[in-house]
């Protein structure tokens, strides 16, 4: 039983290349979510997912675009990258919404420079 | 502004028990959720209260006071592997999970 998974794991990433960070859950969990992890600073929600066919701006979206075809894939692309965009980053999954215990990928480590 | 306080670092000796705690200052709650985070890895899920009071689950007791903003996370008989980060996040009126930076716990034997 895979979980989520993410790919890949660290990537290292030129200024103003675009890069789609893969996600993958086979729990059929209708909400996912794409966060980033920056050292000093909470989790913070860049796009989100209620369900397939669905999805909606979190708190840092700017930069960064999601799409939703089907219930188990939720790539998170970045179409120019930045400096500012180094960090890692988590998909994760939920059965029902943020209220509900969240399963995380192992991360994607990306560096941008 | 919402907000998430915890302590970015504590110590404590194998065997011990510790007390990390969270103050929350967030526009409503509706929950507040504790992950734990090895170095390098995923976090996962511990915790959720929603209602005042202490939740045990073996070893991670998690205690909620709505009135005051304030939680704790407590770790008894502490093991090794205990050394992670402890994330706390609350659901807010809107139903969105805010986190704290995360404590950082060192077991030390």
């Amino acid at each position: 039983i895979a979980g989520i998974t993410q790919a890949p794991t660290s990537q290292i990433l030129a200024a103003g290349r675009r890069m789609t960070l893969r996600c993958t859950q086979d729990m059929r969990h209708n909400a996912m979510y794409w966060y980033r992890q920056d050292l000093g600073l909470g989790l913070r929600l860049i796009h989100y997912s209620n369900t397939a066919g669905t999805t909606g701006k979190g708190e840092v979206p700017d930069g960064y675009s999601v799409s939703r075809a089907n219930t188990d894939d939720f790539p998170l692309t970045l179409a120019s990258a930045v400096p500012s965009q180094t960090s890692v980053y988590f998909c994760a999954s939920s059965d029902g919404g943020q209220g509900s215990e969240a399963f995380f990928g192992q991360g994607t480590r990306l560096t941008v420079v | 502004g919402q907000n998430i306080d915890q302590p970015t670092e504590m110590t404590a000796t194998e065997g011990a028990i510790v007390q990390i705690n969270c103050t929350y200052q967030t526009s409503g709650f509706n929950g507040l959720f504790w992950y734990q985070q090895h170095a390098g890895e995923a976090p996962t899920f511990l915790s959720y209260n929603v209602l005042d009071g202490l939740e045990e689950k073996g070893r991670f007791s998690s205690f909620l006071s709505r009135s005051k903003g304030y939680s704790y996370l407590l770790l008894k008989e502490l093991q090794m592997k205990d050394s992670a980060s402890y994330l706390c996040a609350v659901l807010d009126s809107n139903y969105q999970l805010i986190w704290g930076a995360g404590t950082k716990l060192i077991i030390k034997p």
